[in-house]
């Protein structure tokens, strides 16, 4: 079945650039999305690439995407305090369907 | 804010017990995903309404149904419930079923 992988913790310094890491195994897969999950809340869509693209920037925020080798990362510029959360990485079909979550990757940042 | 919004914040029941929670999308879309979130089995997808009609099934349980009504709004209603059920419960929005989802702040259910 869909598979989307992700390391669980990432820890960066302040003003440093993050990237987070995922994996997936659809190869069928149109959209793949990044959320970010505060405590406590839901989650935001942060930002998402079709599948025939390699990159999308959107301000502080950089999608890679490699279909041959299934893999997406998205880096986050200057990393703030703000930007500790949950970061889920997703993939869907673009069909009638749900969207396959990885488990998240915690990004804590030091000070 | 991204405009779905649920009801209740926060509900304990017991097991055994039924239990309904709403979904409301953002104006103007027509689809609604539920979504359970718990430790262990992270986010999972449940089911899809599109305009009324049930369009897709995830892991849902035979115990678990849902509904779209004429106004879009949606409920989940989960019966017998068990220890294993308490977690998140998600719902998002989209406008026609093909596009990125909008997620609501959710439900959390604890059921002792």
């Amino acid at each position: 079945g869909e598979d989307v992988e992700q390391s669980l913790f990432l820890s960066v310094r302040e003003g440093d650039s993050s990237v987070i890491n995922c994996t997936y195994t659809d190869s069928s897969s149109t959209y793949l999305y990044w959320y970010k999950q505060e405590p406590g809340a839901g989650l935001q869509l942060l930002t998402y690439i079709f599948s025939n693209m390699d990159m999308k920037q959107d301000q502080r925020l950089t999608v890679l995407l490699n279909k041959k080798d299934k893999h997406l990362s998205l880096r986050i510029a200057d990393t703030q305090t703000g930007d500790s959360a949950i970061y889920f990485c997703a993939e869907g079909g673009g069909g009638a369907d749900g969207l396959t979550f990885g488990k998240g990757t915690h990004l804590i940042i030091q000070p | 804010d991204s405009g779905v919004t649920q009801t209740p914040k926060h509900l304990i029941t017991a097991t055994g017990q039924r239990v309904t929670l709403r979904c409301s999308p953002r104006s103007g879309d027509l689809s609604v995903y539920w979504y359970q979130q718990s430790l262990d089995q992270g986010l999972q997808f449940l089911i899809q309404y599109y305009n009324g009609e049930e369009r897709a099934k995830g892991n849902i349980l035979e115990r678990f149904s849902a509904q779209q009504f004429p106004d879009l709004h949606s409920e989940l209603n989960l019966s017998s419930l068990e220890l294993g059920d308490s977690a998140l419960y998600f719902c998002a929005s989209s406008p026609s079923g093909y596009n990125e989802q909008f997620f609501g702040p959710g439900t959390r259910l604890t059921v002792l």
